[in-house]
C-alpha cells in the first residue's frame, strides 16, 4: 500500500460527458502528479502541483483541468470526453518536487 | 512529452538469467529513477540514482548512470518469474518527473 488513494477505481461514461478523478496523497507529501497511461503505453505527464500551486504542465489537453486543495488532495477534471480519453489515470505524490514518487492504483476510465 | 527512453521495448529471458534495460535522456538531470509496474497496477519505486553517482545496488538490482552519455542501465540478476513486469525510467530534466515508454520484461519459468 503506497498510501496514495485514488477514486473511483473504475469509471464508464459516454462521449461528451465530464468526470472528476480524485487523489489523496500520502500523509505529508506536498507534491501531486497526474499521469495518463493508454493501453500498454508509457506514462504521459499531465500536470504537477506543489503545496496547492501548479508547478509544471505536460501534455494536458485544454479539456482537462486539475487543482490541489488546501488539504493537499487533488482532483483531475476531464470534460467533453472522447473515445481516445479512455485510459488509466494515475496520481502520484512525493515529499519534494522531484523525489521518489508514490503511486496510487489508478482510475480506469472507459469512454463509450 | 516523455523524457527518458527505454530500450529494448520488450525482453524475454529464462528464469535465472540476467536482464539488462537501458534508458537514455536528453539534457541534464539531478536524479534518475527506475520504477516497476505489474500489469494495470500502480508503479512502484525501485531505485534512485543521483547525477553525482555512477552505480547503485539494491538487492538483485544494479543501476549505473553515465552522465556523459546521458544514459542509465538497470540490471536484474538471477531473474525470477515474479520479475515479469514493465520497467520505466524517470528523469527530472524539466524539474518534474517524466517517464519513458518502458521495457516489458517477461521471465519464463
Amino acid at each position: 500500500d503506497s498510501g496514495v488513494t485514488q477514486t473511483p477505481k473504475h469509471l464508464i461514461t459516454a462521449t461528451g460527458q465530464r468526470v472528476t478523478l480524485r487523489c489523496s496523497p500520502r500523509s505529508g507529501d506536498l507534491s501531486v502528479y497526474w499521469y495518463q497511461q493508454s493501453l500498454d503505453q508509457g506514462l504521459q505527464f499531465l500536470i504537477q502541483y506543489y503545496n496547492g500551486e501548479e508547478r509544471a504542465k505536460g501534455n494536458i489537453l485544454e479539456r482537462f483541468s486539475a487543482q490541489q486543495f488546501p488539504d493537499l488532495h487533488s482532483e483531475l477534471n476531464l470534460s467533453s470526453l472522447e473515445l481516445g480519453d479512455s485510459a488509466l489515470y494515475f496520481c502520484a505524490s512525493s515529499i519534494h518536487s522531484t523525489g521518489e514518487l508514490f503511486f496510487g492504483e489508478g482510475s480506469r476510465l472507459t469512454v463509450l | 512529452s516523455q523524457q527518458g527512453e527505454e530500450d529494448p521495448q520488450a525482453l524475454s529471458i529464462q528464469e535465472g538469467e540476467n536482464a539488462t534495460m537501458n534508458c537514455s535522456y536528453k539534457t541534464s538531470i539531478n536524479n534518475l529513477q527506475w520504477y516497476r509496474q505489474n500489469s494495470g497496477r500502480g508503479l512502484v519505486h525501485l531505485i534512485l540514482i543521483r547525477s553525482n553517482e555512477r552505480e547503485k545496488h539494491s538487492g538483485r538490482l544494479r543501476v549505473t548512470l553515465d552522465t556523459s552519455k546521458k544514459s542509465s542501465s538497470l540490471l536484474i540478476t538471477a531473474s525470477r518469474a515474479a520479475d515479469t513486469a514493465s520497467y520505466f525510467c524517470a528523469t527530472d530534466e524539466n524539474n518534474d518527473m517524466r517517464f519513458g515508454a518502458g521495457t516489458r520484461l517477461t521471465v519464463k519459468p
